[in-house]
């Protein structure tokens, strides 16, 4: 399982950034992914799944300006995060599910993607 | 939202000792109740899932214990390369949640 994000970047308050997540070493669409992110010095904050059936949950503190997508024939996972502010100023992880349903713990997590918002 | 309050926030230990960091959950989550380890610049590490389950790869040092509300790691003989941050998770209800971390530091 290898997982890949990028995307990040510094970034201006009231902007949007679109993250991305490159799977390999499995069936990608076989499983469902998350974003969780940690701002510095804390700790991970779950911030959204999506099923393998395209089924979506979110932190209530980013479901009006976050949007997670996946494109299985890419491979590839996103995020995509609006109306920026400094709370947002965190690493992104993707993880993948164990199993090929919801799994409540994260055994595999990509490298994350900084993302810094400041003016 | 579970809240969870990891105590201490840092401990200091001397190589060989054995540690016992704790986890409290703001209401019951059963036993979903998982550990990750966190070096600096690196992403978590699944330590120990349901409370006590073992993961493959991971020393047999690092032991699991609790229910419901009050949760422990602990670390049979810590050793230098255990010198990270633990944090504990829940999955038992959605939003999934993260403690703020235990750090262990040199003595």
């Amino acid at each position: 399982v290898q997982l890949v994000e990028s995307g990040g970047g510094l970034v201006q308050p009231g902007k949007s950034l679109k993250l991305s997540c490159s799977a390999s070493g499995f069936t990608f669409s076989s499983y469902g992914m998350h974003w969780i992110r940690q701002a510095p010095g804390k700790g991970p904050d779950w911030v959204a799944y999506i099923s393998s059936t395209s089924g979506i949950v979110y932190a209530d503190a980013v479901k009006d300006r976050f949007t997670i997508s996946r494109d299985n024939a890419k491979n590839t996972l996103y995020l995509q995060v609006n109306s920026l502010n400094s709370e947002d100023t965190a690493i992104y992880y993707c993880a993948r599910d164990y199993s090929s349903y919801m799994t409540n713990w994260f055994p595999y997590w990509g490298q994350g993607t900084l993302v810094t918002v400041s003016s | 939202d579970v809240v969870l309050t990891q105590s201490p926030a840092t401990l200091s230990v001397t190589p060989g000792e054995r540690i016992s960091l704790s986890c409290r959950a703001s209401e019951s989550v059963d036993t979903y109740l998982h550990w990750y380890q966190q070096k600096p610049n690196e992403s978590p590490r699944l330590l120990i899932k349901y409370v006590s389950q073992s993961i493959s790869g991971i020393p047999s040092r690092f032991s699991g214990s609790g229910s419901g509300t009050d949760f422990t790691l602990s670390i049979n003989g810590v050793a230098l390369e255990d010198l990270s941050v633990f944090y504990c998770q829940q999955g038992h209800s959605l939003p999934f949640t993260f403690g703020a971390g235990t750090k262990l530091d040199l003595k």
